[in-house]
């Protein structure tokens, strides 16, 4: 099975900018999503596809991609997008996959 | 408004077994695929199912294969987990999440992006 690798935490500034990225083989065939979990909440998808936002979703959320890396990008980070980020792919044989997470802190 | 809602998680047994539900509303529900979704406490998310719009395939994590079925009822849109031979590891909180991608699109895309609030199964003696 596939594995997504992830920054356990990160930290940014209030109104900087931070890039939160995933590592993977099955990166490179399938673009990944990106959630947002606060505590005691469900997650929120965030960004999926090449770099697409669902409706509600701020437009300081952003995607890219590059090999076997995908990242996901806060420009200009706000005390609200304090939360724990998990991306999540597929591989080919159907099986789903998430990151391990990472921690943002906005300082 | 679309709505995902879970039920049938509660305390029981290592060995034992469980049927979770999750009753859908405020879409076409036999238009998507449908994923199981869990995360233990205090970890991260491990995704768990996938069935397809019609019922006709699923997919499961290779923690869960064999022990675990995912099947759905189109008439009543209701997504089932049926949970067999449980252990101390499959003590999470267990999401029903929709797939974002609709059966004419041609394939599932793994984007979640509706999810219910969660049924906590604890398994334990």
């Amino acid at each position: 099975s596939s594995e997504l690798t992830q920054d356990p935490a990160v930290s940014v500034a209030l109104g900087q900018t931070v890039r939160i990225t995933c590592q993977g083989d099955s990166l490179r065939s399938y673009y990944a999503s990106w959630y947002q979990q606060k505590p005691g909440q469900a997650p929120v998808l965030v960004i999926y596809g090449k770099n697409n936002r669902p409706s509600g979703i701020p437009d300081r959320f952003s995607g890219s991609s590059s090999g076997n890396t995908a990242s996901l990008t806060i420009t200009g980070a706000q005390a609200e997008d304090e939360a724990d980020y998990y991306c999540n792919s597929r591989d080919s044989s159907g099986t789903g996959v998430f990151g391990g997470g990472t921690k943002l802190t906005v300082l | 408004e679309v709505q995902l809602v879970e039920s049938g998680g509660v305390v029981v047994q290592p060995g034992g077994s469980l049927r979770l539900s999750c009753a859908a509303s405020g879409f076409t529900f036999d238009d998507y695929a449908m994923h199981w979704v869990r995360q233990a406490p205090g970890k991260g998310l491990e995704w768990v199912s996938l069935i397809s719009w019609d019922g006709g395939s699923t997919y499961y994590a290779d923690s869960v294969k064999g022990r675990f079925t995912i099947s759905r009822d189109n008439s009543k849109n209701s997504l089932y987990l049926q949970m067999n031979s449980l252990r101390a590891e499959d003590t999470a909180l267990y999401y029903c999440a929709k797939d974002i991608a609709p059966f004419y699109s041609g394939s599932y895309q793994y984007y979640f992006d509706y999810w219910g609030q969660g049924t906590l199964v604890t398994v334990s003696s």
